[in-house]
């Protein structure tokens, strides 16, 4: 089975702009993963942020974007606000099988 | 709006069964495949099992392969987990969600439920 990978934890300072990266241990992330970024803050239920890449839904604020990235998968929250502080997950899928990365626990400080 | 709400959490003991259910809404069920995904305690999100929107195609994590059965009726917009032979790693919160297109289930999710607490003890 395949491992997504996520940076452990990041930093950044209200105001500021921080990338979080998903990768996989079979090679480079394409659009054929169909990467999926979901927030969750605690004792809640996950929250999908970007679909497909790059698509975000209704409730994703603006201030989060998704791409790829030197071969991984991308979000990228430009002006963090102190609610931004959360875990936040990449998905990956493999022809009918779905791996989650391990999460990055985002601090806003 | 769209709505899904798991139920059928509990404690069991190691060795026995339990089957979890997801009432959906809001939304056309039986157009859509389902997914179910778990987090233990303190970790993070775990794939577990998905259907296909028409019941034709169900696909399994290795960890729960011959144990769980993912099952869908859609007449009463509902979604199922058959637990079986539960062990302690079994432990977790279980959500279901709903596949954020009609008929495609290569893609993720959209959608979440609130959750429903496993908890496997003697």
């Amino acid at each position: 089975q395949a491992v997504v990978t996520q940076e452990p934890s990041l930093t950044v300072p209200p105001g500021g702009t921080v990338t979080l990266t998903c990768g996989s241990s079979t090679g480079a992330v394409t659009s054929g993963h169909y990467p999926y970024w979901f927030q969750q803050k605690p004792g809640q239920a996950p929250r999908t942020l970007i679909s497909d890449t790059s698509n975000k839904h209704s409730w994703t604020p603006a201030r989060f974007s998704g791409s790829l990235l030197g071969g991984k998968a991308a979000l990228t929250l430009s002006g963090a606000q102190l609610e931004d502080e959360a875990e936040y997950y990449c998905l990956l899928s493999y022809s009918a099988a779905w791996v989650f990365g391990g999460g990055t626990k985002l601090t806003v400080l | 709006q769209v709505q899904l709400v798991e139920s059928g959490g509990g404690v069991v003991q190691p060795g026995r069964s339990l089957r979890l259910s997801c009432a959906a809404s809001g939304f056309t069920f039986s157009h859509y495949s389902l997914y179910w995904v778990r987090q233990a305690p303190g970790k993070g999100l775990d794939w577990v099992t998905l259907i296909s929107y028409d019941g034709s195609n169900k696909y399994y994590a290795d960890s729960v392969k011959g144990r769980f059965t993912i099952s869908r009726d859609n007449s009463k917009n509902t979604l199922y987990l058959q637990m079986n032979s539960l062990s302690a790693e079994d432990t977790a919160v279980y959500y279901c969600a709903r596949s954020s297109f009609e008929y495609y289930y290569y893609h993720g999710m959209d959608v979440w439920g609130q959750g429903t607490t496993v908890t496997v003890s003697s």
